[in-house]
């Protein structure tokens, strides 16, 4: 299995409040991704990052920020909860040798409720 | 753009039926296509992938092939088990941006 650590797992915060999930590699990849999951949207990109400072938005970014300082650490940063963002939250990291388009891994998740 | 459509679920079988998910894509260029499971509480997994036109990824007697003609790559098992129950996600990696389609949860019934 691919080294990717998510923080926390669960989490229930009030609605205003700021928010950090952390995703952590030990697989030295340089992209890394932020996805959301929810009923009858499959995953849906929120941010991604392709090396360290280098990050992108995906199609469903705002209310979100991220920051990449090391390779090994990816955060996202809900600035101010909201309940539409309550969701699961799944990190991937994938690399790209040779610029073969290969597979993403996946974290565990990160269940996250707004109350 | 790039896009991935994929059957409408739920899906529910009997044990030892023949699966099939159907799966589309639309892409400029070269994509990687992958089929992802997941189960209850977990992350996604890789089940198979094919990086080019013709390719056949397997794993665990599930099978897809990378159609470029059809912009398709099905899933398919022979004979499914009770421990197949899951969701699988079509997906296509294209310049290291992933897409995904919307899930097809299997439910199998001994």
């Amino acid at each position: 299995d691919a080294g990717i650590t998510q923080s926390p797992r669960h989490k229930v915060t009030e609605t205003g409040t700021p928010v950090t999930l952390r995703c952590h590699q030990t697989e030295n990849h340089r992209y890394m991704y932020w996805y959301r999951q929810d009923p009858g949207h499959g995953l849906r990109l929120i941010h991604y990052s392709y090396g360290v400072k280098d990050t992108d938005k995906g199609e469903v970014s705002d209310g979100y920020s991220v920051s990449r300082s090391k390779t090994e650490d990816f955060l996202l940063t809900l600035e101010s909860a909201t309940s539409s963002q309550t969701s699961v939250y799944f990190c991937a990291i994938s690399e790209s040798p040779s610029g073969l388009n290969t597979e993403a891994f996946f974290g565990q998740g990160t269940r996250l409720t707004v109350v | 753009g790039n896009s991935v459509t994929q059957m409408e679920g739920p899906v529910t079988l009997s044990e030892e039926a023949f699966l099939t998910i159907n799966c589309t894509y639309t892409a400029t260029g070269y994509p990687s296509l992958f089929w992802y499971v997941q189960y209850p509480g977990e992350g996604l997994q890789l089940l198979l992938k094919a990086t080019k036109a013709d390719d056949k990824g397997s794993n665990k007697g599930f099978e897809a092939t990378y159609r470029k003609e059809t912009t398709s790559f099905h899933l398919e098992k022979g004979s499914v088990q009770v421990s197949d129950s899951a969701v699988y996600f079509c997906a296509l990696n294209n310049f290291n941006k992933f897409y995904f389609g919307s899930g097809t949860k299997l439910n199998v019934k001994p």
